[in-house]
């Protein structure tokens, strides 16, 4: 199956910081999630990006699908920043389509 | 519009026992999927439904069972609980056309401890 790496695996910060999360994987995709889960566990949909790149407010997407990448750009960082960012890819192949994540990130944004 | 729930929030079993969890959607979309999270782990898919009536097997089947006998619930049921199956477990749903036709919607997560 397609594999989805995530670097770097933890990443430690101080508030107003800047940072790039990484998520490579080994094969053409149909999509590409990029998750935030918060202290409490609650998976929030941070983008929904293939290709091309997204904003939202300090954060921003950019994938390139061709060179098999993803990152997530994060500014001027936050305490509530903190948590796991998860990269997933979905591929659509005749026995269905499935979302493959990887391991995440684990973000600490220290005041 | 709720989006999707799951029932219950948290829950301890002991080994051998069985238990059901529920994924609500109120979206009419056609796909449902079971994904279990374990400690500093990404989401592993288990089952999915790709409509009413169907279920398919995932990345880690063994030891569940799902049903989908209506549009909008998603049922996954342990038989026998073992402690491999302490996990927290999310629902997720996407619609099959439209705009964002393969972005998937999360529920809560249900904790289940098995002792």
């Amino acid at each position: 199956g397609i594999q989805v790496e995530q670097s770097p695996p933890d990443l430690i910060l101080q508030e107003g910081a800047n940072s790039t999360l990484r998520c490579n994987f080994s094969d053409s995709v149909n999509n590409l999630q990029w998750f935030h889960q918060n202290p409490w566990g609650q998976l929030i949909n941070l983008f929904y990006i293939p290709s091309g790149t997204k904003q939202n407010g300090r954060l921003s997407a950019t994938t390139v699908a061709t060179e098999r990448y993803s990152l997530l750009y994060i500014s001027s960082s936050q305490t509530t920043d903190s948590g796991v960012y998860f990269c997933a890819v979905l591929r659509v192949e005749t026995s269905g389509s499935r979302l493959t994540f990887g391991e995440g990130t684990q973000l600490t944004v220290n005041p | 519009n709720a989006g999707v729930t799951q029932t219950p929030k948290f829950r301890v079993l002991k080994t051998g026992q069985s238990m059901t969890l529920l994924c609500a959607q109120d979206m009419n979309h056609e796909y449902m999927y079971w994904y279990r999270q374990d400690p500093g782990m990404g989401l592993r898919l288990i089952h999915y439904s790709v409509g009413e009536g169907t279920t398919a097997k995932g990345e880690v089947p063994d030891g569940y069972n799902v049903s989908r006998l209506k549009k909008q619930n998603f049922l996954l049921g342990l038989e026998s609980a073992a402690p491999s199956q302490t996990s927290v477990y999310f629902c997720a749903s996407r619609p099959v056309t439209g705009q964002l036709p393969y972005e998937q919607y999360f529920g809560p997560g249900t904790r289940l401890t098995v002792t």
